[in-house]
């Protein structure tokens, strides 16, 4: 059964870090690109990261450029995001989304559960 | 950026109705479209790729399509299950983008 299971969300202060991990299983991680989506309370989704299947090409969501990290060890089955300089905004579940059809990311057949970010300010 | 925009925000209906959901994107997007179902407390669930591709598992009361520059998700005959937010997702430019959503709710 493909499955993917975020951790390391929880409660951090305004400007401070925070490192989510995604584990996967039931499918070659290496195949498949992958992302991270949020959804802030009452709100919509919204894409945040996404890495091909090598690790080699990254893309970001304008609000998150230059403050958060995605990578990937295929070796290990994890995805990962580095999140720095949180702010207030970045409060959300953040979902691991993997991608449908392989190399780049497009779009999402299986999701996680979800992690709860929580930056006070 | 591309800005996708759903119609309706809100849409009340009754079991058994036809629902047409909008989706429309700032910019040529050619087919690179798809629709997820989203519930309270539940991941996203992928309904329909490519605009039109049924993604397996997904009843056939659900289908896409696209007329120019709309692209419309349609459910043929609502079902108590079928109340939740639709929300569709541009994949031709990065950033990828979604829509803000359609609650759909029991009449």
């Amino acid at each position: 059964e493909v499955q993917v299971v975020e951790s390391g969300g929880g409660l951090v202060q305004s400007g401070g870090s925070l490192r989510l991990s995604c584990a996967a299983s039931g499918f070659t991680l290496s195949a498949y690109a992958m992302s991270w989506v949020r959804q802030a309370q009452g709100k919509g989704l919204e894409w945040v990261s996404g890495i091909s299947s090598t690790g080699d090409n990254t893309n970001y969501a304008d609000s998150v450029k230059g403050r958060f990290t995605i990578s990937r060890d295929n070796s290990e089955n994890t995805l990962y995001l580095q999140m720095n300089s949180l702010r207030a905004e970045d409060t959300a579940v953040y979902y691991c989304a993997k991608d449908r059809e392989g190399g780049i990311p497009d779009y999402f057949d299986n999701w996680g559960q979800g992690t709860l970010v929580t930056v006070s300010s | 950026d591309i800005q996708m925009t759903q119609s309706p925000s809100t849409l009340s209906a009754s079991v058994g109705d036809r629902v047409t959901i909008t989706c429309r994107a700032s910019q040529s997007i050619g087919m690179s479209l798809a629709w997820y179902q989203k519930k309270p407390g539940k991941a996203p669930k992928l309904l329909i790729y490519k605009a039109s591709s049924l993604e397996g598992g997904v009843p056939s009361r659900f289908s896409g399509s696209v007329s120019g520059a709309e692209f419309t998700l349609t459910i043929s005959s609502l079902q108590p299950d079928d109340f939740a937010t639709y929300y569709c997702q541009q994949h031709h430019t990065f950033p990828l983008t979604f829509g803000q959503g359609t609650k759909v709710e029991i009449k």
